[in-house]
């Protein structure tokens, strides 16, 4: 069984450029959760696809919008990038969006300038 | 609305030392409970978690943390510490019930240092 798994590892983007982050989820989950984790700070929720349907939103703008596939692969796609969307993104993969749990990619570290 | 707070941002303890990391959450209804650790430039690993049952919780690497209702606390303790637990720790909950998403609240985290 594979974990989960994130790419690219590391990007440095410009502001005002748009970015696709990359996650591929544990085999049979069908739940994947994307957090935003700031410098020093706790990873922040900012969506969920269940059965690739939206299954929940956090307080993120509608420019962060995001992709689950059949074959267990997502995306978070990022328009228009401003100097605080530098974090680290992190994916996580479940078999139920409640009881069960998140297993933790390694992380995207975006950069923006 | 929900929080997870944890207090001190840092701890600090000597190898082979109690460790006690604290965590209070504010909820109407108890939530799932979790404790991640997460080492530089990682992701998030689960140590423990509690959603029903027993409310003293046993994880891994020597981890457990015990749910109080009557507190709202979720502490993290483990009975000796080793150099390798240095790392950051974050308490998290999931409100379930109807119309919830697995949505983790997570808390500013808590950095362990160990000394020799």
């Amino acid at each position: 069984e594979t974990g989960v798994t994130q790419s690219p590892t590391h990007l440095i983007k410009t502001r005002g450029q748009q970015v696709t982050l990359r996650c591929s989820s544990q085999s049979g989950h069908n739940t994947v959760s994307w957090y935003q984790q700031a410098l020093g700070q706790g990873p922040q929720f900012i969506f969920q696809y269940y059965r690739e349907e939206e299954n929940g939103r956090g307080n993120f703008p509608p420019r962060f919008s995001g992709l689950q596939f059949p074959n267990y692969s997502s995306e978070l796609n990022v328009n228009a990038l401003e100097l605080d969307d530098s974090a680290l993104y992190l994916c996580a993969s479940s078999l139920d969006p409640v009881r069960d749990e998140q297993y933790f990619g390694p992380g995207t570290r975006l950069t923006v300038t | 609305a929900q929080s997870v707070t944890q207090l001190g941002s840092h701890v600090s303890v000597s190898e082979g030392a109690l460790v006690l990391l604290r965590c209070n959450y504010s909820s109407s209804v108890p939530p799932y409970l979790f404790w991640y650790v997460q080492y530089p430039n990682q992701g998030l690993q689960l140590l423990l978690k509690y959603t029903t049952g027993a409310t003293l919780v046993k994880g891994i690497n020597g981890f457990e943390a015990e749910f109080k209702k009557s507190e709202t606390s979720f502490h993290l303790t483990k009975p000796s510490a080793h150099m390798s637990d240095a790392a950051e720790y974050f308490c998290a909950v999931i409100l379930h019930g109807s119309g919830n998403t697995g949505k983790l609240i997570f808390g500013q985290g808590t950095t362990l240092q160990v000394k020799p």
